[in-house]
């Protein structure tokens, strides 16, 4: 079956402008989770949604990022206003449900000019 | 803060020797413990996971957790070229079992 799906691959946008990143996790997996990896360092947790509800945003660096998810599928990672230090590779995951082993998907990289 | 350490590396080992990964974590009521492989420009593959004390064979890789030291480990037999990647040790927090904390992983290079 098909894996966790992230679109675009690659966004190159301009200090100050607003990036929406999206996540299709596999079919049936009820929790989904965002995490920033910078260049040379390990995964950094940001959100994780069980069904279309974010028990735990604490991840979040600040309140320019924020997450949804809808259909208990398709997620959206929306950073307003975005800033140089918001460079990195944002990956998503999904797990079929919480205990379970997390699938990734295989990132967009986002570059802040 | 939560931590999981690993070293860097590069770990360097010539083809057909045994690659060992290590880890240490700080959160001692930790119960579930991931070895992942990222190939460069990739994302990370689960090759083991383990959750109670010993080891755990799964063809050519070994993990080996101790939770009373708090170390997981990886062991590769018969590194081949192919396996030269950075491998990602991850731990789950105990008061949320679905938050991985991740070490910033050590690269491994298999001279072939």
């Amino acid at each position: 079956g098909a894996g966790v799906s992230q679109s675009p691959s690659n966004k190159v946008t301009e200090k100050g402008k607003d990036v929406e990143l999206r996540c299709d996790p596999i079919s049936g997996h009820t929790a989904l989770y965002w995490y920033r990896q910078r260049l040379g360092q390990g995964l950094e947790f940001l959100i994780y949604f069980q069904g279309n509800s974010a028990p735990d945003k604490s991840g979040l660096p600040s309140d320019r990022f924020s997450a949804e998810r809808t259909g208990e599928s398709v997620s959206t990672l929306t950073i307003q206003r975005t800033q140089q230090e918001d460079s990195a590779v944002y990956l998503c995951a999904s797990s079929l449900e919480a205990e379970n082993i997390q699938y990734f998907g295989a990132g967009t990289r986002l570059s802040v000019l | 803060q939560k931590e999981v350490e690993q070293n860097s590396g590069p770990l360097s080992v010539p083809e057909g020797a045994i690659a060992s990964l290590n880890c240490t974590y700080s959160d001692r009521g930790s119960q579930s413990f991931f070895w992942y492989r990222q190939y460069s420009g990739k994302s990370p593959e689960l090759i083991m996971s383990i959750y109670s004390n010993g080891d755990k064979e799964d063809g050519r890789f070994t993990a080996q957790l101790n939770k009373a030291s708090q170390y997981v480990s990886l062991l590769i037999r018969d590194s081949q070229p192919s396996d030269s990647a950075t491998y990602l040790c991850a731990v789950n927090q105990m008061d949320s079992s679905y938050k991985l904390i991740f070490g910033s992983g050590t690269r491994l290079l298999v001279r072939p």
